[in-house]
């Protein structure tokens, strides 16, 4: 079975620009979350999706950053203008309907910011 | 306070020894508890659960203990291909899941 699918897996880019990470959940999966991992400040949550609808998104560092989900099998998050201080890894994670919180990661995408 | 705590390590220790890592969280009213490991440049993974009457699954022993608002990760017989780091994890309900920053274990030959 396909885990969670996140593209690119790599994306550097110059300060100032666009950058849009996008993401596939496990099919069947209602919840979605994405998360910043940095050595400074560990895996931080940004915002989770359930059932396509913004749950919580108080761990969006600034309106620079904004994420959609349109349909139950995709996602984006998208940084605009993006700054060097972003560069992380980008998780994305879903989760299925049910009692269990288990969490399934995609492989992340690992942004450069010049 | 983080709401989650863990000692960074990383711990270095020879193949065949038994290792434990420990946890803290803030939250009294936390509800659920994991441990997820985490392999070099990887993704996340869940390790397992963590249930208030311990458990145990092949060399590694989970505990619980909602007095102490502790948790902790028992390794039996390490193996090389435990080295990794390894994640305490929280859900108090309010966010989703609160990760720690994670305790880094070497095994060595």
């Amino acid at each position: 079975d396909a885990g969670v699918i996140q593209s690119p897996r790599h994306e550097v880019t110059e300060m100032g620009q666009e950058v849009t990470l996008r993401c596939k959940p496990i099919s069947g999966h209602n919840s979605l979350f994405w998360y910043r991992q940095t050595m400074m400040r560990g895996l931080e949550l940004l915002i989770y999706f359930n059932n396509n609808v913004p749950i919580d998104d108080s761990g969006m560092p600034e309106d620079r950053f904004s994420a959609k989900m349109p349909n139950a099998s995709f996602s984006t998050l998208k940084i605009q203008p993006s700054e060097p201080r972003d560069s992380a890894v980008y998780f994305c994670a879903s989760r299925g309907p049910g009692s269990t919180d288990t969490q399934y990661f995609g492989p992340g995408t690992r942004l450069t910011v010049l | 306070r983080k709401e989650v705590e863990q000692d960074p390590g990383p711990f270095n220790v020879p193949e065949g020894a038994t290792v434990a890592f420990n946890c803290t969280y803030s939250n009294s009213a936390s509800q659920s508890f994991f441990w997820y490991r985490q392999d070099c440049r990887k993704e996340p993974k869940l390790l397992m659960s963590v249930y208030s009457s311990g458990n145990e699954d092949g060399r590694f022993t989970a505990q619980l203990n909602r007095a102490s608002q502790y948790i902790s990760l028992l390794i039996r017989d390490s193996k090389l291909s435990d080295s990794a780091t390894y994640l305490c994890v929280v859900n108090s309900g309010r966010r989703a899941l609160t990760f720690g920053s994670g305790t880094r274990l070497q095994v060595q030959p």
